[in-house]
């Protein structure tokens, strides 16, 4: 399974766009990388999945560079209720018995 | 539609007892997901299964026992109850398919072991 890496913790201010960047230097050909959020007292939630170039939803854009070595989740104009932790991962989209590794994630705080 | 459910939200056990942790969804997802949560820390996986009758080990499965009999329910058994068990569980489900690798996470169960 790939290994990611993120930053623990941002700060941001509300109307502000969030990058956040994650590294995943060891991708392989078949893995997908998804962001999922989580707030407090919930379980995680969907955000955004990509397997390369530029995805965007209503939510938020995922950047992914040729190499696939690292992919940024980008949260345009950020509001409170966007404080929570964001958790990049890397995993087998296309493989039955695929399973996915949550780190620690990265805790955005929004401040007004 | 009710997506995935979890009971109970709240537990406490006395060191040594047993219980179950229910999961149920209701998407008709071949696979499904234990995990754990502790306090400030991501999640780990405990159990896996990839349809009825079928599952698997994850990272931590030390302590923990499931069962898959049918589609939607995969309950999580622990025999013998220890403070490292206290956590916040969250199962969760996924089609399978390609194009929806996507997970969707119950709300979790609380449990605290005394």
């Amino acid at each position: 399974l790939a290994k990611t890496t993120q930053p623990i913790s941002m700060d941001s201010y509300e109307g502000q766009e969030v990058n956040i960047t994650c590294s995943h230097n060891n991708i392989a050909t078949n893995d997908y990388i998804t962001w999922y959020q989580q707030f407090p007292s919930q379980g995680p939630r969907f955000i955004i999945q990509g397997y390369k170039t530029k995805v965007t939803n209503e939510v938020a854009s995922l950047f992914i560079p040729a190499d696939r070595k690292s992919s940024t989740l980008s949260l345009p104009r950020v509001s409170l209720s966007d404080t929570a932790v964001y958790y990049c991962l890397v995993g087998e989209g296309n493989s039955g018995y695929s399973t996915l590794t949550f780190g620690k994630g990265t805790m955005l705080l929004v401040s007004p | 539609n009710a997506g995935v459910t979890q009971t109970p939200k709240f537990r406490i056990l006395k060191i040594g007892q047993s219980m179950t942790l229910q999961c149920a969804q209701d998407m008709n997802h071949n696979y499904m997901y234990w995990y754990r949560q502790d306090p400030g820390m991501g999640l780990k996986l405990i159990y896996y299964s990839v349809g009825a009758g079928i599952t698997d080990k994850g990272e931590v499965p030390n302590g923990y026992n499931v069962s898959r009999s049918t589609t939607e329910d995969f309950p999580l058994r622990l025999e013998l109850a220890a403070p490292s068990q206290t956590s916040v569980y969250f199962c969760a489900s996924r089609a399978g398919t390609p194009s929806q690798e996507t997970q969707y996470f119950g709300p979790g169960t609380r449990l605290l072991v005394l």
